[in-house]
């Protein structure tokens, strides 16, 4: 089956430095990756859609200057957490799906996830 | 209101115990349903996907009415392993929409 891979998959760093989270398709190209985040006892929110050789879109509410998202390849799109506070402590989770897919059945395959952890 | 709303749980049942989960969403226009389980500090993963017509996987059968915007999923026979947190999504404009989970603890 399809594998996502995140790096790295936890992180603790001070207030005020910038975090770089990667998400990469193991054995598929893929076009399109997503960006969620999760607190304790809530559900994933999405973040932002990454697209490949094109800026991201971001969702209501989410400061695209503080979440920068790169998408350079098709198999590779980074988050970087700019200036983390406290309040960014959070699971990072991405999913992608396939470049050959289509139509919306296609499937989003999640990958392990990246716990922050900002003191 | 929230787009994908679940009951709010959690829900302890014994083994072999049936359980179900209840789901509503709120925009008429979704294309595609899913039931995914997540494991505690673990990602989602897909449980199974959900038709109109209804569909089963072993002791897991999924429902959906879209006349009332309303998926079900049905666990039968109940096993410790199936603890974990359900969570209810709906696909919308290439965007998968997550309700909040309900969670489920199945007891000895």
């Amino acid at each position: 089956g399809a594998v996502v891979s995140q790096h790295p998959s936890r992180v603790i760093c001070k207030s005020g430095t910038s975090v770089k989270i990667e998400c990469r398709s193991l054995d598929f190209q893929a076009t399109t990756m997503f960006w969620y985040r999760q607190f304790p006892k809530q559900s994933l929110m999405l973040m932002a859609t990454s697209n490949e050789g094109s800026k991201a879109t971001y969702e209501q509410g989410v400061e695209k200057d503080k979440f920068l998202i790169n998408h350079a390849s098709l198999t590779l799109s980074t988050l970087t957490v700019t200036s983390a506070h406290p309040e960014d402590s959070s699971f990072y989770i991405c999913s992608a799906s396939p470049s050959s897919g289509g139509g919306y059945q296609e499937t989003q395959y999640f990958g392990p996830g990246t716990r922050l952890l900002v003191l | 209101r929230k787009e994908v709303e679940q009951d709010p749980g959690p829900f302890n049942v014994p083994e072999g115990a049936t359980v179900a989960f209840n789901c509503t969403y709120s925009n008429s226009a979704s294309q595609s349903f899913f039931w995914y389980r997540q494991d505690c500090r673990k990602e989602p993963k897909l449980l199974m996907s959900v038709y109109s017509s209804g569909n089963e996987d072993g002791r897991f059968t999924a429902q959906l009415n879209r006349a009332s915007q309303y998926i079900s999923l049905l666990i039968r026979d109940s096993k410790l392993s199936d603890s974990a947190t359900y969570l209810c999504v709906v696909k919308w404009g290439g965007k998968l929409i997550f309700g909040q989970g309900t969670e489920l603890s199945v007891k000895p």
